[in-house]
């Protein structure tokens, strides 16, 4: 079975600065898709960034960008520039057949002016 | 575009009562998906639906949770005898069909059993 691993609970960074999410996963498939979501105090979950597996260039989504390492099986996510509104729960998460998402526990980002 | 629509965003119950949520995905979503998010933890999948049928029901606690969705569009989760463990938020979220499309999710409904 699948399993994502965040092992950082909570992150801190100040504004206009970088922090980066570590996620880790298990899997024995070879194509897959990775995910970040956001989840602010509303609860409601927000596409941040999306990697297939088969690519082997990093996503990117303005501000945001992954370092994908199919080897390592390890996934982090890089916010630059911090902004207050980035202050949130992040979630990793892995898809799954047939369309499961497995979420990570989380990292909750504090962002500091 | 209207977004995934949940209701109640709250609701507060007593163990051994009954509780409903409903959704109502994105307009032309052929899938929908019920999450259980309890607190501190990630979203972990309960149900999914293709159109009316069921593709994954691994996860749901059948002796106490049932769903359905009538016409391949609405859906109701519901919770009967609800117990202390059951408090979390419930999420709901949709896509275009399986694959690479992104699900979309809700505002989720927090529900406290006391």
């Amino acid at each position: 079975a699948q399993t994502v691993t965040q092992s950082q609970p909570e992150m801190s960074v100040q504004e206009a600065e970088t922090v980066t999410l570590s996620c880790t996963y298990d899997t024995s498939e070879s194509d897959y898709y990775l995910f970040w979501y956001k989840q602010p105090p509303s609860r409601q979950m927000i596409l941040v960034i999306r990697q297939e597996a088969y690519k082997q260039q990093n996503a990117t989504e303005n501000r945001f960008s992954v370092n994908f390492q199919k080897a390592a099986k390890s996934f982090s996510l890089k916010i630059s520039d911090s902004q207050l509104g980035d202050a949130a729960m992040y979630f990793c998460a892995y898809r799954s057949a047939p369309d499961k998402l497995i979420f990570g526990t989380g990292t909750r980002l504090q962002v500091f002016p | 575009e209207a977004g995934v629509a949940q209701s109640p965003r709250y609701k507060i119950i007593e163990k051994r009562q009954s509780v409903a949520f409903w959704c109502n995905p994105i307009s032309g979503h052929a899938t929908l998906y019920w999450y259980q998010q309890i607190l501190g933890q990630g979203p972990k999948l309960l149900i999914q639906f293709q159109n009316n049928g069921v593709v994954d029901d691994s996860q749901l606690p059948k002796d106490r949770f049932s769903a359905e969705r009538l016409k391949g569009v609405d859906s109701t989760l519901k919770i009967q005898p609800a117990k202390l463990e059951d408090s979390a938020v419930y999420l709901c979220a949709s896509s275009w069909t399986g694959g690479s499309y992104e699900q979309y999710f809700g505002p989720g409904t927090r529900l406290t059993v006391t």
